[in-house]
């Protein structure tokens, strides 16, 4: 069983349009996340999302947003796409009650904005 | 913010023992410190993590000196199979606290020869 899916694995779009995608976890961990893989490989958060509270990197654009229907699901939409959101992106997952590092990343969606 | 500091690369040879040092002069006391292997088109998996002295599992070793301004990753006997990107993580999970202090290195790619 996949412990932390994301679909797609492939995202091609043109700017300007709006695109979801899908995180889903089945460890029973409470706490998600969405990172940012840049083509320099640079891995960055961008939101946390421990039991409906919502932390979010400032620096990411408010086109970006994180919606979480349940616990063992956190979702990211981005409207208005733009050149430089091509990224590879990682949802990630940690039980709430552990301190330092220890996530589960998923498979990684490629977004290509055209 | 703790910021991270590795070597951008680094060779060896199936067998023998890679050890890969990570700064963070600005280490946080609240701060643990993980390390990440990620391969090509992978989502990054977690290897081990520590707070202080020597913590030791059955893939690898952590040793961070009583200041925890470094950290060293140390792989014992080396394989093909252990060419991949190592990345080290300083921060505090879980996001009760600013997503931003999760912060990963640029990573150092090792490349492992017959």
């Amino acid at each position: 069983d996949t412990a932390v899916s994301q679909t797609p694995k492939y995202l091609v779009t043109q700017m300007g349009n709006d695109k979801s995608i899908k995180c889903e976890q089945n460890l029973g961990h409470d706490t998600m996340y969405w990172y940012k893989q840049d083509s320099k490989k640079f891995l960055k958060i961008m939101f946390s999302y421990n039991n409906k509270e919502l932390i979010i990197n400032e620096t990411v654009p408010n086109r970006f947003s994180p919606k979480s229907p349940d616990k063992a699901h956190l979702n990211l939409h981005i409207n208005s796409l733009e050149l430089g959101d091509s990224a590879v992106y990682f949802c990630a997952s940690s039980p709430a009650e552990m301190k330092g590092g220890e996530q589960y990343f998923g498979p990684g969606t490629r977004l290509t904005v055209t | 913010l703790a910021k991270t500091t590795q070597p951008i690369s680094m060779d060896s040879y199936e067998g023998q023992e890679v050890n890969i040092t990570c700064s963070h002069n600005n280490i946080a006391t609240n701060d643990y410190i993980t390390w990440y292997q990620q391969f090509p088109s992978q989502g990054p998996r977690f290897i081990i993590q520590g707070y202080k002295t020597k913590v030791t599992n059955e893939v690898a070793s952590l040793f961070i000196p009583a200041d925890r301004k470094s950290s060293t990753l140390s792989l014992p006997r080396v394989s093909l199979s252990d060419t991949a990107v190592y990345y080290c993580l300083v921060g505090d999970l879980p996001g009760y606290s600013s997503a931003s202090k999760i912060i990963f290195g640029s990573g150092t790619r090792l490349s492992i020869r017959p």
